[in-house]
């Protein structure tokens, strides 16, 4: 069964960095495409970087920069470190696994952690 | 950047309805389109890739068209499971997810 699981969020003061992870099961991370999507509350989603199984990174320009994705294969997980955060960045971080074989060079997302949040305030 | 835009943003029916949700792009997406459904609390769930192509678990009542810049979700006959809110998403060019619809109890 695929599961994924994030952790690592909580509160942070503005310009504070935080770490997140995602530990999955029922799959390997390295040979597949892993992003991280975030939901400001109340709001919609929005997707905010990725990582190919042969290394390609993108970031939203929201967050490049500031944020870094990357995964320890030995781990199986996948991690955000998150730097000079901002109120703006307040958020339910959710990491997602790509959909395979899905024709497209980008990809959608096919299966979901329940999220970490990460609030941001002084 | 490509917006997407949904219509409308909330929306009101009763079950057994026929409803349709539209997605539509600031510039041609081709078909790379997905569609998914969120409940309250809970991470989004994908239902439709590739503008109409259903994943798989995903009841056939919910159907997916269009190409280019315009798009629609239909839900076949409404059920008490599917009051949620359904986001459209483009993948032609990096990703960007529309605002959402809800679709609530009339």
């Amino acid at each position: 069964e695929v599961q994924l699981m994030e952790s690592g969020g909580g509160l942070i003061q503005p310009g504070g960095s935080l770490k997140l992870s995602c530990v999955v099961s029922g799959f390997i991370v390295s040979s597949n495409y892993m992003t991280w999507v975030r939901q400001a509350p109340g709001k919609g989603l929005e997707w905010v970087s990725i990582i190919y199984s042969g290394g390609t990174i993108y970031y939203a320009d929201s967050v490049k920069g500031r944020f870094t994705i990357s995964r320890d294969n030995s781990k199986n997980t996948l991690y955000l470190q998150m730097n000079s955060l901002r109120a703006e960045d307040t958020a339910l971080y959710y990491c997602a696994r790509g959909q395979a074989n899905s024709g497209s060079y980008y990809g959608t997302f096919e299966n979901w952690g329940q999220g970490t949040q990460v609030t941001v305030s002084s | 950047d490509i917006q997407m835009t949904q219509s409308p943003s909330t929306l009101s029916a009763s079950v057994g309805d026929r409803v349709t949700i539209t997605c539509r792009a600031s510039q041609s997406i081709n078909n790379w389109l997905a569609w998914y459904q969120q409940k309250p609390g809970k991470a989004p769930n994908l239902l439709i890739y590739k503008a109409s192509s259903l994943q798989s678990g995903v009841p056939s009542r919910f159907s997916g068209n269009g190409a280019g810049t315009e798009f629609t979700l239909t839900i076949s006959s409404l059920q008490a499971d599917d009051f949620a809110t359904y986001y459209c998403q483009q993948y032609n060019t990096f990703w960007t997810f529309g605002q959402g619809t809800k679709v609530e109890i009339k």
